[in-house]
């Protein structure tokens, strides 16, 4: 079984739509969990961190379940700048600084 | 931008070469690291570098040789790579320590010929 698994996608919307990610992990010592952005050719990049409360950055909201070991990501108002791929990051308890990122899902916007 | 930067940005090598990949961050981080990407798959961690030491290793060949030479510089040397070697190699840095943000630099794409 993989570290952190999600959702396949790839998902297409159109603008304006609600989508949501969703995203496991296996290890229960986990300390803490991101989303990352990564576009086409380009570096990833921290989207937010994952919260137990629940956060909320202007359109996108993250949860996490911990009992569950269970991450989601919700977009609202999908723009066409959303287009990307979301990895799920999880960092491995030790003291250092071990990101383990999940497959990502292709998320298309379209007009 | 971003504030970690890497050169070169391509690398095309033939299987004896010797070639390097160099990073670069000025923004205090003391935890540095070495991740490999391949086509449509996620980062994969190989090295991490604590205070100019290498804390992990994550079982990679040894025609990768990682090397840390001050607290802003990463290099990874690379040495007899076969053609699967080929990918996108991502340098980043964070303050050390468990939970704190990584900031990733645009990446080296790597092509072994």
């Amino acid at each position: 079984r993989k570290e952190v698994e999600q959702d396949p996608g790839p998902f297409n919307v159109p603008e304006g739509a609600t989508v949501a990610f969703n995203c496991t992990y296996s290890n229960s010592a986990s300390q803490s969990f991101f989303w990352y952005r990564q576009d086409c050719r380009k570096e990833p990049k921290l989207l937010m961190s994952v919260y137990s409360s629940g956060n909320e950055d202007g359109r996108f909201t993250a949860q996490l379940n911990r009992a569950s070991q269970y991450i989601s990501l919700l977009i609202r108002d999908s723009k066409l700048s959303d287009s990307a791929t979301y990895l799920c990051v999880v960092n491995k308890n030790g003291g250092y600084n071990k990101l383990i990122f999940g497959a990502g899902t292709r998320l298309a916007v379209h007009p | 931008d971003t504030e970690v930067t890497q050169t070169p940005k391509h690398l095309v090598m033939g299987m004896t070469n010797k070639k390097s990949l160099k990073c670069e961050q000025h923004m205090g981080h003391r935890a540095m690291y070495w991740y490999k990407q391949k086509a449509k798959k996620p980062p994969e961690l190989m090295f991490v570098y604590s205070y100019e030491k290498l804390s992990i290793n994550e079982s990679v060949p040894s025609r990768f040789s990682p090397e840390c030479p001050n607290s802003s510089l990463l290099n990874l040397h690379l040495h007899a790579l076969q053609p699967e070697d080929s990918a996108l190699y991502l340098c980043a840095s964070s303050t050390p320590g468990s939970g704190n943000t990584i900031y990733f630099g645009e990446g080296s794409w790597l092509t072994v010929v």
